[in-house]
């Protein structure tokens, strides 16, 4: 059971747009920065977003980030069949732990 | 550009002690800006951060694993170290190592490619 709560699927068309969302409580993502983390098939994580809404440099503008309160989202525009991936969000505990969500796989049909 | 590497026994038997290896390339351990953390993976299911250490030795573990993480940092061959005691199928897993920021308001990378180890007699 992860602390975070993230839908186990979603899925979009090429060109679409698609949102994956991440809901925590005020003691990580209401008091503290959500990460995102992209992990392809058969490969290791790599960061995506970093604290709410920044993109690492590689990562294309299609990506982005917000939160708003207790929860976060990651909307991926013009999606590409390259997108197809799990998806992770993570954020600071104050119990002292980092936390993620169960993971996202998101298919593109 | 910073590189990690996981290395170790990828075959543990139940109630022994797993040991992790993370070389760290194209980059000094010694930052003070950053933390070098622990990050496992059971097949199929999602992300556990285990801990992380700083360069000067200090660390922070998930209280999750009850006492039975320990880490290790040797500055002078950029490496840090994982042991997991009393193991069991349960903690059967692709163990990643990764740097993060330090703070609450960080975040982990580069990430290691991973390493598999497999708990069972």
């Amino acid at each position: 059971q992860s602390v975070l709560t993230q839908p186990p699927s979603a899925s979009g068309t090429p060109g679409q747009r698609v949102t994956i969302s991440c809901s925590g409580s005020r003691s990580n993502i209401g008091l503290n920065t959500v990460n995102w983390y992209q992990q392809l098939p058969g490969t290791a994580p790599r960061l995506l977003i970093h604290s709410n809404n920044h993109r690492p440099s590689g990562v294309p503008d299609r990506f982005s980030g917000s939160k708003s309160g207790n929860s976060a989202s990651l909307a991926i525009s013009g999606l590409q069949s390259e997108d197809e991936a799990d998806y992770y969000c993570a954020a600071w505990d104050d119990s002292l732990t980092w936390v993620f969500g169960g993971g996202t796989k998101l298919t593109v049909l | 550009q910073l590189q990690l590497q996981e290395s170790g026994s990828g075959l543990v038997k139940p109630s022994e002690t797993l040991s992790l290896t993370c070389s760290v390339s194209g980059g000094s351990i010694s930052s003070p800006s950053y933390t070098w953390g622990w990050i496992r993976q059971p097949p199929g299911k999602g992300l556990e951060w285990l801990g992380s250490i700083y360069h000067t030795g200090r660390t922070h573990y998930n209280p999750s694993l009850k006492g039975r993480l320990s880490k290790s940092i040797d500055t002078s061959k950029n490496q840090f170290a994982l042991k997991l005691s009393s193991v069991t199928a349960a903690d059967t897993a692709v163990y990643y190592c990764a740097r993060h920021t330090v703070g609450s308001t960080g975040w982990f990378d580069p990430w290691g490619q991973g390493l598999l180890v497999t708990v069972s007699s």
